[in-house]
C-alpha cells in the first residue's frame, strides 16, 4: 500500500495566490521529509529537507520566502509557494524516509499550475 | 556534493532486445547507495533496482541488472527482453542521507 501521501494532485491558480501543498508519511513517524522539484523532461531536483520541529534545510539556489516548509509533527509536511508566479509552475514530489529495500518513499507528485 | 551524470538524453531498443543504460556519479563517500528509477508519463517514481556500494556483486532483478563499478563510479542498468512496458524515463540516483539524481534517459522500445 502507499507509504506517501501527498495533496493535491494537481493545482490551476492565478498568478499572486499562495498554495500549499501536504505531504503525509503514512506507515511511521517521519522527523525528516525531503521535498523535490522536477522541470518538464528535466531531473527531481532537491528543494529542501524539512526537520520536524526545526527549520528546513534548503538547497542552494532555492529561495527560502518564497517556498515555505514546515515540518510539524512527525506524519505531516508542507510546502507553501508563497505568491505564486508562471515560473513557479512545476511538479512538486515530496519523499519520506523508507525502510528495507528503499531509503526513501516518493509521492505521487503535485503538478502545479499558475496562469 | 555528490553528482550523478547520465550522458544518454535518449535511447531506443527493439522490444525483446537489450539495451544498456549508463550513469557516473562522483563522491568522496565510501558508504553509499544507488538506485535506477523508473518514471513512466504518470510521473510515478518506481524503484527497479538497487546497489549497496559495500557489495561487489553486481544487483539483479529479473530483467534489470546493473554494472557496478566503484573505482570508476560507473553504475549502468541493463534491461534484457525488453517490453513495451519499459518504455519511460530513467533516473540513475545516489543515496547518502538524501537522494540525488541525474538528469534522466528517454527510453523508447519499438515494437
Amino acid at each position: 500500500g502507499a507509504v506517501v501521501s501527498q495533496h493535491p494532485s494537481r493545482v490551476i491558480c492565478k498568478s499572486g495566490t499562495s498554495v500549499k501543498i501536504e505531504c503525509r508519511s503514512l506507515d511511521f513517524q517521519a522527523t525528516t521529509m525531503f521535498w523535490y522539484r522536477q522541470f518538464p523532461k528535466q531531473s527531481l531536483m532537491l528543494m529542501a529537507t524539512s526537520n520536524e520541529g526545526s527549520k528546513a534545510t534548503y538547497e542552494q539556489g532555492v529561495e527560502k520566502d518564497k517556498f515555505l516548509i514546515n515540518h510539524a509533527s512527525l506524519t505531516l509536511s508542507t510546502l507553501t509557494v508563497t505568491s505564486a508566479h508562471p515560473e513557479d509552475s512545476s511538479f512538486y514530489i515530496c519523499s519520506v524516509p523508507g525502510q528495507g529495500n528503499q531509503p526513501q518513499h516518493f509521492g505521487d507528485g503535485t503538478r502545479l499550475s499558475i496562469l | 556534493a555528490q553528482t550523478v551524470t547520465q550522458s544518454q538524453p535518449e535511447m531506443s531498443v527493439q522490444e525483446a532486445e537489450t539495451v544498456t543504460l549508463s550513469c557516473t556519479y562522483d563522491t568522496s563517500e565510501s558508504d553509499y547507495y544507488l538506485f535506477w528509477y523508473k518514471q513512466p508519463p504518470s510521473r510515478q517514481m518506481i524503484l527497479v533496482i538497487r546497489q549497496e556500494a559495500y557489495k561487489q556483486q553486481n544487483a539483479t532483478e529479473n530483467r534489470f541488472s546493473v554494472n557496478f563499478q566503484k573505482a570508476a563510479k560507473s553504475f549502468s542498468l541493463k534491461i534484457s527482453d525488453s517490453q513495451l512496458g519499459d518504455a519511460a524515463m530513467y533516473f540513475c540516483a545516489y543515496y547518502n542521507n538524501d537522494m540525488r539524481f541525474g538528469a534522466g534517459t528517454r527510453l523508447t522500445v519499438k515494437p
